[in-house]
């Protein structure tokens, strides 16, 4: 069965430091992967999509991803985190074949600390 | 980027009363769309996936005869919660696709749904 795990609830950082959001997907045959990110009462907006090529992906606000298909893992990371970056980030996964549906993980709220 | 609205962005109904919620893909057509369903602090579950011209396809669990999903074109598709009760207070999020597995879903900005 398909899923996607996200096994952090909350990430808090400082400002200014790194940050890395962690995701964890299981599915059959290649992915597509995407993260999003909400704010308060708000829907998604797309940051960033790995479909092929490059592990490394760039995306929106200055976030970046790394696909990691050995550790079946696509991580999202921003070199200098920002306090307008605090939000409910999503990651998801869609099967190559078939379906278009997502499969979404549970989220993780990311505090960034003046 | 690509727009999805959503209207009204917050309702509140009395029980018993039918609620409908539009999605609309503003500048570009979207073959497939999608409705969630968020509870406070959790993830996104999906209802149903409608394609324009189509019968939506409902998830497990979810009840066809409470919520109708209407496809009507390739730019609007609505979500009517039928008999709305309080258990159905919560916050719907729909999505617009172009259609391939590699295109992104676009979210709307979701209705805050109250029944009283």
């Amino acid at each position: 069965a398909q899923s996607v795990a996200q096994p952090e609830d909350q990430v808090n950082v400082a400002e200014g430091n790194p940050l890395t959001v962690k995701c964890t997907y299981s599915v059959s045959g290649n992915p597509y992967l995407f993260w999003y990110v909400q704010y308060p009462n708000r829907g998604l907006q797309f940051l960033l999509k790995y479909i092929t090529g490059d592990n490394l992906v760039k995306g929106s606000y200055g976030f970046e991803a790394e696909f990691n298909k050995s550790q079946t893992s696509f991580h999202l990371k921003k070199p200098s985190a920002l306090v307008s970056d605090s939000a409910l980030y999503f990651c998801a996964v869609r099967a190559q074949s078939g379906t278009y549906k997502y499969i979404f993980g549970t989220g993780t709220r990311l505090k960034v600390l003046a | 980027g690509a727009v999805v609205s959503q209207h009204p962005s917050r309702v509140i109904c009395k029980s018993g009363t039918s609620v409908k919620i539009e999605c609309r893909s503003l500048d570009f057509q979207a073959t497939t769309m999608f409705w969630y369903r968020q509870f406070p602090k959790q993830s996104l579950m999906l209802m149903a996936t409608s394609n324009e011209g189509s019968k939506a396809t409902y998830e497990q669990g979810v009840e066809k005869d409470k919520f109708l999903i209407n496809h009507a074109s390739l730019t609007l598709s609505t979500l009517t919660v039928t008999s709305a009760h309080p258990e159905d207070s919560s916050f719907y999020i729909c999505s617009a696709s172009l259609g391939t597995a590699y295109n992104e879903q676009f979210f709307g900005p979701g209705t805050r749904l109250t029944v009283l």
